[in-house]
């Protein structure tokens, strides 16, 4: 299958320690974003990738949080000294050409701050 | 007030029935996406609409720049599309580049 895929799919962690979420994009998709879906909310933007440009970071919700797509491909995100209100599905999507592109979705990782 | 509104939150059929479900938006927006949501969790795109209507199969999505409104139709309701259905807009107005979400609406069709 070609679709979007991340790891882990689940995530148990202990509060304060830091944690490193995978996503790999369809292949050839110049733009990659990260979501979040805290338990019973709707889905909150947090960072978007386009081809070499700088990413948009404007929905990052603390400097605890840092995201890199390396050779334009893998993006991890990383969330140091986790907060229980972390917890959270962490969703990426990729699309071919940007915001006005279709975009598709990965399964998620499921992050539980303990 | 969200950018984003859906109307209904949640949204109980019987199997066959027609379904409308709105999204209204106060943002000047390039496109506007329908999502789905199955229990699982996973997300697929089913539109994205700069203008007028699109259909694919049993689904409808219709947009009213002017009114800043959306609607996504389901003809002939099916217990497989229960799901939460999540209306999306890229702003022409807002810094950067993302997607604002509605709060998404709660679609249980019964047999």
């Amino acid at each position: 299958g070609a679709g979007v895929s991340q790891s882990p799919s689940n995530k148990v962690t202990e509060k304060g320690k830091d944690v490193e979420l995978r996503c790999d994009p369809i292949s050839g998709h110049t733009a990659l974003y990260w979501y979040r879906q805290s338990l019973g909310q709707g889905l909150e933007f947090l960072i978007y990738f386009q081809g070499n440009s700088a990413p948009d970071k404007s929905g990052l919700p603390s400097d605890r949080f840092s995201a890199e797509r390396t050779g334009g491909s893998v993006s991890t995100l990383t969330i140091q000294r986790t907060q229980q209100e972390d917890s959270a599905v962490y969703l990426c999507a990729s699309s071919m050409t940007g915001g006005l592109g279709e975009q598709y979705f990965g399964p998620g990782t499921r992050l539980t701050v303990t | 007030k969200n950018e984003v509104e859906q109307s209904p939150q949640n949204l109980t059929a019987q199997e066959g029935e027609f379904i409308t479900i709105n999204c209204s938006y106060s943002v000047g927006i390039s496109a506007l996406h329908w999502l789905q949501q199955h229990p699982g969790g996973g997300i697929v795109s089913l539109f994205m609409l700069s203008s007028g209507k699109k259909k694919h199969g049993r689904l409808i999505a219709t947009i009213n720049i002017q009114e800043k409104h959306s609607s996504l139709h389901i003809t002939a309701s099916h217990p497989r599309d229960s799901a939460v259905y999540i209306c999306a807009v890229w702003g022409m107005e807002t810094s950067g580049s993302r997607l604002t979400f509605g709060e998404g609406t709660q679609l249980t069709v019964n047999p």
